[in-house]
Parts: structure tokens; sequence; C-alpha cells
């Protein structure tokens, strides 16, 4: 049972352009929400993280939204930069610290 | 500064045979931690996490235990390797704190079967 759904397993954006990367979830007990971005043969880094009692959070190029009705959140990266280019994993918790991952988009930047 | 180790980096070993990891944490006391394994082409699958020395929680029926036997040091372990063992194994650790419950993640294992 994926509660953490990344629909799009690959995404290819022009260098300057905007980056969205999209996550949806089903269990509306989730109360936090994270992207992390991993590079090949590297362990996941932080990103940015949201909130449930927000919509938006908003650090340097890197935006997210969430819509709680929908169950979905997105990562929007603006202007997308050569050094994006990585796999996004978002995740989603509530209460107990584990996290649930989803399972991640690849983006490629292109010069 | 808070690190965390990981070793060895990559491994190859032959179905049937133990397997032990290794993950470690500097400059923080107590911290939650955890075992993931990424297999090709799927996400992050969260395999045992920790509160403390000694307390393991199993997400993932399969062959492969943890332990924790300081309270910075976590051990993934297998008694015989399975060829569906093959992946990419992360650990990572975590302070709950003010909400900033975020996980850092060591650099990882490449664990290939044969």
């Amino acid at each position: 049972d994926q509660q953490v759904k990344q629909n799009s397993p690959s995404l290819s954006v022009q260098e300057g352009r905007i980056s969205i990367l999209n996550c949806d979830y089903t269990n509306s007990m989730f109360d936090y929400f994270l992207w992390y971005k991993k590079y090949p043969a590297e362990g996941p880094t932080f990103l940015i993280s949201i909130s449930s009692i927000k919509d938006k959070n908003e650090d340097g190029r890197f935006t997210v939204f969430l819509n709680k009705s929908a169950k979905h959140l997105s990562l929007h990266i603006v202007p997308s930069q050569p050094g994006d280019s990585a796999v996004y994993f978002c995740a989603a918790h509530f209460g107990n610290e584990k996290l649930t991952f989803g399972t991640g988009t690849r983006l490629t930047i292109i010069p | 500064s808070q690190t965390i180790h990981q070793w060895p980096a990559t491994l190859v070993q032959p179905v049937g045979s133990p397997l032990s990891l290794e993950c470690t944490v500097e400059g923080t006391s107590n911290p939650n931690l955890y075992w993931y394994r990424q297999a090709a082409g799927r996400g992050l699958q969260l395999l045992f996490y920790s509160v403390g020395i000694g307390q393991i929680s199993s997400e993932v029926p399969q062959n492969l235990s943890a332990s924790r036997p300081q309270d910075r040091q976590f051990i993934l372990s297998s008694k015989k390797l399975l060829l569906s063992d093959s992946g990419f194994y992360l650990c990572a650790w975590s302070v709950l704190g003010q909400g900033l419950d975020t996980q850092y993640f060591g650099p990882g294992t490449r664990l290939t079967v044969l």
C-alpha cells in the first residue's frame, strides 16, 4: 500500500525554466511533509519541508505547495540549474517520526 | 556537528552468505536510528527503526535483522542473503525537536548479491 506516490518517475526541464515535481498521498493523518534530494551513490539530503497548517513554504529557489483537500504537494524549483539534476523524494509522517517516502522522481536539467 | 558513517561503501556477496552493515553517528545523543533500502526502480523502503539501545522495530518481514548495541551504533544483519536483498542501504538518524524532525542520511552501502 503506497501511501505516498510520485507518479512521474522522471522529468526533464530546460535550464532556467521551472521544475515542478508532484507528490500525492492517501493518509489524511499525515501532518508534515518533506522533500529530499538524492545524488547517485549518496544518501538523500533534506531540502525543504512544510507543516499541514501551511499551504506554502519557500526557501530560495525552492517552494513547496500543499493542497490538503487534494492530498497533493508539489516542489517548484525556479530557475532550474544543472546541479538540480538528481532524484527527488517526497516524504510524509505524523506523530511518530517514521517517514513514509515516495518512489522518487528523477529530474534532469538540460543545459 | 553531527556526522553519520556507514561501511562498507560497496559490497558484493554470494547468495546464502551472511551480512553485516554498520552505521555510527557522532555528535548527538540518543538519536532515533533507521535502516532504509532503495532497490532498483523503487523508492526508499523503511526496514528498521530504533528509538533506543536494544529497541528495534521492524517494518517489513524479511530475512534481515537489526541491532543497536550502543546508543549511536546501528547494525543491519542477515544470516543468509537472497538475490532480492541487492540494493542501496541507507542509515539515517533524527532527533525530534520543535517539529524539525528531518532525517539525516549516511552515504549508503551498495550491496550486490550474486
